[in-house]
């Protein structure tokens, strides 16, 4: 899907562990989006990055949930202590320019026992 | 607060038809909207973008509607091909905020 890899696929965590999810954005894009989809449902946004910055956070929960774009490597979103509500299907976007269009990966699918 | 509203869950046209998928929207900030078609376990692949500015958008056999005056634009496929299955969803950004704000989708199945 247009060059943003995410890993893994699959996620699947016990209640009250942490899970890192990756995402590289496409080659010479610096602008990266979080969305969390729920079954049967659009998706939502959680956060927005650029290299080093945290631009928007307004979708994210207050507590466990953080994300980071360094400025080399991948970006991550990381929660701690899971919970069952937290299992859904999680996109990372990437773009360019302003105004371009985003460019999503797969995604990881989270599953909490 | 569901600012961008995609009404029809499901879609079922017959193949070479016109296929047609609405989206509303109450937030009257919103200047860019988008198409994103999504495959199973896949993620969300663009397809068609209009900006607040146009009415019309065409490429190949998506063109792409805005009526600004009633908050509503439209997806039309033309003609419907099997491969066009899929779940649409309709998106909008504002130009100081880029996040996407997205509807809930549209199941298209296309029938031979």
């Amino acid at each position: 899907n247009a060059g943003v890899m995410q890993n893994p696929r699959h996620l699947v965590r016990r209640r009250g562990q942490e899970a890192r999810l990756r995402c590289s954005p496409v080659k010479g894009h610096s602008h990266v989006y979080w969305y969390r989809q729920l079954p049967e449902e659009g998706l939502k946004f959680m956060v927005y990055l650029q290299k080093e910055n945290i631009i928007d956070e307004s979708g994210m929960p207050k507590e466990r949930f953080s994300a980071e774009f360094p400025k080399e490597g991948p970006s991550i979103l990381r929660i701690q202590q899971v919970v069952r509500g937290d299992s859904a299907a999680y996109f990372c976007a990437s773009r360019g320019q302003s105004n371009q269009p985003q460019h999503f990966g797969d995604g990881t699918r989270l599953s909490i026992l | 607060d569901q600012q961008v509203k995609q009404n029809s869950p499901s879609l079922s046209v017959q193949e070479g038809r016109i296929s047609i998928l609405n989206c509303d929207y109450t937030n009257s900030m919103f200047d860019y909207f988008l198409w994103y078609k999504k495959y199973p376990a896949e993620g969300p692949t663009f397809l068609i973008s209009i900006s607040s500015i146009k009415d019309k958008n065409e490429d190949g056999r998506f063109t792409v509607f805005l009526n600004k005056s009633a908050k509503h634009l439209s997806l039309h496929i033309v003609p419907s091909q099997p491969g066009d299955s899929a779940v649409y969803f309709c998106a909008a950004f504002t130009g100081t905020a880029s996040k996407l704000t997205f509807g809930t989708g549209t199941r298209l199945q296309v029938t031979l």
